[in-house]
């Protein structure tokens, strides 16, 4: 069983369209984070959330953490094609206790 | 970039093998980690170091060791390689104590 759980794992839209992919545990997470993978090349970290309730934004990405510290959502507004990539969510359980979700690969067609 | 090198990139070899990977960092990390990443599991913790000579195991480690012998080297070895090992393996580093900055990864074929 997964400890987080990522959805959609697979989504596919035109450039111009609104997104959100979520983040789903039952767990409580002292942080997490959301990454962003391209073929061929590793993780990047895109933002640390550690507050129930927070908000991130980052240019056309809103990143927000529940109000519970389970489950977070990341909302892309008016997707491009440079959006496109595998988008990987991480809880931190503490003591080097990083638990990934499977993933959400992303497809943004011009 | 965070200057991490890992190598090789790529690899294929039979089971029973003996099989080395090393992440070189340049940033001075304290803290380093192997993980591997499977279809429909994301990325699993296999060791982690959080110094030279101090390391522990992640959520997979059975199969598998490590050294760090200097700051900026973490090998990850595979005593003998299995069918189950094949994955694609990420080093990554932190300066507090979850991963930052990951490498490119190797992708390693066991036959």
């Amino acid at each position: 069983t997964q400890l987080l759980e990522q959805s959609p794992q697979f989504l596919s839209i035109q450039e111009g369209e609104n997104l959100t992919v979520y983040c789903n545990s039952s767990s409580v997470f002292s942080s997490l984070q959301w990454y962003r993978q391209e073929p061929g090349e590793g993780p990047v970290l895109l933002v640390t959330v550690v507050t129930g309730g927070e908000v991130k934004k980052l240019k056309r990405l809103t990143f927000q953490f529940g109000d519970a510290r389970k489950d977070s959502s990341l909302h892309i507004t008016a997707a491009q094609p440079g959006d496109t990539g595998l988008y990987l969510c991480a809880g931190d359980r503490g003591a080097q206790k990083l638990v990934f979700g499977q993933g959400t690969r992303l497809t943004i067609n011009p | 970039d965070a200057g991490i090198t890992q190598s090789p990139r790529h690899k294929v070899t039979e089971t029973g093998t003996p099989v080395t990977l090393r992440c070189h960092q340049t940033e001075n990390h304290r803290y380093m980690y192997w993980y591997r990443q499977d279809p429909g599991h994301g990325l699993r913790l296999i060791h982690y170091s959080y110094g030279v000579k101090d390391t522990d195991k992640g959520e997979v480690s059975d199969g598998y060791s490590v050294s760090r012998s200097k700051t900026e080297d973490f090998l990850l070895t595979l005593e003998s390689a299995t069918s189950s090992q094949t994955s694609v393996y990420f080093c990554a580093t932190g300066d507090s104590d979850q991963p930052q900055h990951f490498g490119d990864g190797t992708r390693l074929s066991i036959l």
